[in-house]
């Protein structure tokens, strides 16, 4: 089976630099995705991560381990608008996994 | 925007019954996924298709069934609905088979009553 797990909340505050962690135990594994998603919205692609190390997008860095089965997102600067879930998910071929979500919570 | 278009946004039914919900996706995507989300949970992978044809499953029930037509649309149809099945469905799609990117449509929100 696959499984995925992540924080359930964080919180930071304006400015801050916030990491979400996500470790994930796959029996196909083609790269590790992240989501946001706002309430009441639909998730929207931030990153992936096929390789290990750091991939950079502005202020949003993703980072992968394979050997660790392990990867986060990092964000910087953070901004109230930040403030929504975050999934990491596998793409394992033959089945796309989610995590539970991390909700962030951004305060002034 | 995403590009992706699900139809329709709201959906309210009585246990049961049988609805079909309708994706289109981004212009040029050949990949097609459904995806469930119940209240305050994670998305459950359903069913994905490429290019007309059945790739993966997830964990989609019997009652549940999809099908990706030639103009790359594809339907996910519910039957026999029970209250459990009341649920945020979103539809996304990615221009490959790996699933690497996706672009999600708005979801159709299904009330079972």
């Amino acid at each position: 089976g696959q499984s995925l797990e992540q924080p359930s909340e964080v919180t930071a505050v304006e400015g801050a630099i916030v990491q979400i962690n996500c470790t994930y135990q796959t029996s196909g594994f083609y790269g590790l995705s992240w989501y946001q998603q706002h309430d009441g919205g639909a998730p929207t692609f931030l990153s992936y991560n096929a390789l290990d190390g750091l991939e950079e997008t502005g202020r949003f860095s993703s980072f992968l381990s394979r050997s660790d089965s392990y990867g986060y997102l990092l964000l910087q600067e953070l901004q109230m608008k930040d403030s929504a879930s975050y999934f990491c998910a596998v793409m394992g071929g033959q089945n796309f996994v989610f995590g539970p979500g991390t909700r962030l919570s951004v305060l002034p | 925007d995403s590009g992706v278009t699900q139809t329709p946004k709201h959906l309210i039914t009585a246990t049961g019954q049988r609805v079909t919900l309708r994706c289109s996706p981004r212009s040029g995507d050949l990949s097609v996924y459904w995806y469930q989300q119940s209240l305050d949970q994670g998305l459950q992978f359903l069913i994905h298709y490429y290019n007309g044809e059945e790739r993966a499953k997830g964990n989609i029930l019997e009652r549940f069934s999809a099908q990706q037509f030639p103009d790359l649309h594809s339907e996910l149809n519910l039957s026999s609905l029970e209250l459990g099945d009341s649920a945020l469905y979103f539809c996304a799609s990615s221009l490959l088979a790996g699933g690497d990117e996706q672009f999600f449509g708005p979801g159709t929100r299904l009330t079972v009553l």
